[in-house]
Order: structure tokens, then C-alpha cells, then sequence
């Protein structure tokens, strides 16, 4: 049973709008998460993070909000650019200091596709 | 500029075949890591080390090991190809220490098992 899930596998939004991605997760141990980008033919790239401490996360035009007694967060991109079109991929850890490894659990992504 | 290289991009091997993946990364990463990723499952860890000759279990490591000789490399071997490990394979480093270090991903491999 997957632990973080991404419910809508595909999203279309127009240029300058708003586009929200959303995850879901079960696991109660997770209390940090990441967002990662993918564009076709290349690895994922880290975008943005937040700790269970915040329920809010600021870097330009992106933001990230974590509902942590819905175990829901979501990605917003405003406003959306065609440059952003790619898969999109939350995952979620538990959150540990001088920890030997880092297992991040992965969702099964979401393609946002922006158009002109 | 932080790099992450994998040895093929694309791969085609028989049902059977002993399948070596490489992975080298430049960074000096402690950590490495072998995802597999497939249609609405996402990226699935296979394997990770923490340190050179260290090696831990993912959530799916069945068919599948790996090998650290050296800090910069990790392996992904496939003892016996079956056609349900085709898929795109990437390899990943990050820093030892906070479970939410960044990890850095190379571009894949895309390998299909006839």
C-alpha cells in the first residue's frame, strides 16, 4: 500500500494561473517533506521542503502547505509558466539528525502540463 | 556544478542476462541510492549505502544487489534479467546526516529486458 499518494496523475493549468499539486500521506513517522521536479530524459531535481513544524513554505513562486491532521500537503506555483511543465514527485521522511542514510518515500507523481 | 553520471541511458538485455548499472558521482556524497521508476508508482528504493562496502535494503530489493568498492561508485546488478525489471533506473547521492539532505539524481537508465 503506498504510503504518499498522488491522486491525479495529470494536471492542465493555463499560463499565469495558479497550478496546485496535492499529496496525501499515512504514515504518522513522516514529518518532513520534499517536492521534486522531472522533466523528460532527466533525474528529478529537488524544488522545495518543509518541516511538520511549519505549515508553510515560501521560495518565489513557489509554496508548499502541510496539513499535518489531514496528513495532506500541497504545491502551489503561481503563476504558472510553460518552463514548469514537468512530472512532479512529493516525498516524505521521517525527520532525523545524524542519521546514516535518508529513505525519502516518493508518490507516484503528478505531470503538470502549462499551456501558452 | 554537482553531477550525478550513469553509465547508459538507454539498455536492451535478454531474459537471463547478468545486467551491470553504474553510477559515479562527483560530489563526495557518503550517501547513494538505487530508485526504480515506474508509471503512477513513482520512484521505489531498491538499494542504498551509507558507506563504501555498506549496504541497505530498500523496499524493493528482491532480484536485485548492489556493490560499493569505492565512495564515488555504486552498482546495480540484476543476477538474472526478467521482463518485470524493465523500467528507468536512477541512481542518486546526498550528505550523510539529516534524513531530508537533497538528493541528487543522474539522468537514468532506461532498461528493457526482452
Amino acid at each position: 500500500d503506498q504510503q504518499v499518494k498522488q491522486n491525479s496523475p495529470s494536471l492542465s493549468v493555463q499560463e499565469g494561473r495558479i497550478s496546485i499539486l496535492n499529496c496525501d500521506y499515512t504514515n504518522s513517522m513522516f514529518d518532513y517533506f520534499l517536492w521534486y521536479k522531472k522533466y523528460p530524459a532527466e533525474g528529478p531535481t529537488f524544488l522545495i521542503s518543509i518541516s511538520s513544524i511549519k505549515d508553510k513554505n515560501e521560495d518565489g513562486r513557489f509554496t508548499v502547505f502541510l496539513n499535518k491532521s489531514a496528513k495532506h500537503l500541497s504545491l502551489h506555483i503561481v503563476p504558472s509558466q510553460p518552463g514548469d511543465s514537468a512530472v512532479y514527485f512529493c516525498a516524505a521522511t521521517p525527520e532525523r539528525h545524524n542519521n546514516a542514510g535518508n529513505m525519502l518515500t516518493f508518490g507516484g507523481g503528478t505531470r503538470l502540463m502549462v499551456k501558452p | 556544478d554537482v553531477k550525478v553520471t550513469q553509465s547508459s541511458r538507454y539498455l536492451v538485455k535478454r531474459t537471463g542476462e547478468k545486467v551491470f548499472l553504474e553510477c559515479v558521482q562527483d560530489m563526495d556524497h557518503e550517501n547513494m541510492f538505487w530508485y526504480r521508476q515506474d508509471p503512477g508508482l513513482g520512484l521505489r528504493l531498491i538499494y542504498f549505502s551509507y558507506d563504501v562496502k555498506m549496504k541497505e535494503k530498500g523496499d524493493i530489493p528482491e532480484g536485485y544487489s548492489v556493490s560499493r568498492e569505492k565512495k564515488e561508485r555504486f552498482s546495480l546488478i540484476l543476477e538474472s534479467a526478467s521482463t518485470n525489471q524493465t523500467s528507468m533506473y536512477l541512481c542518486a547521492s546526498s550528505l550523510l546526516g539529516f534524513s531530508g539532505n537533497e538528493q541528487y539524481f543522474g539522468p537514468g537508465t532506461r532498461l528493457t529486458v526482452t
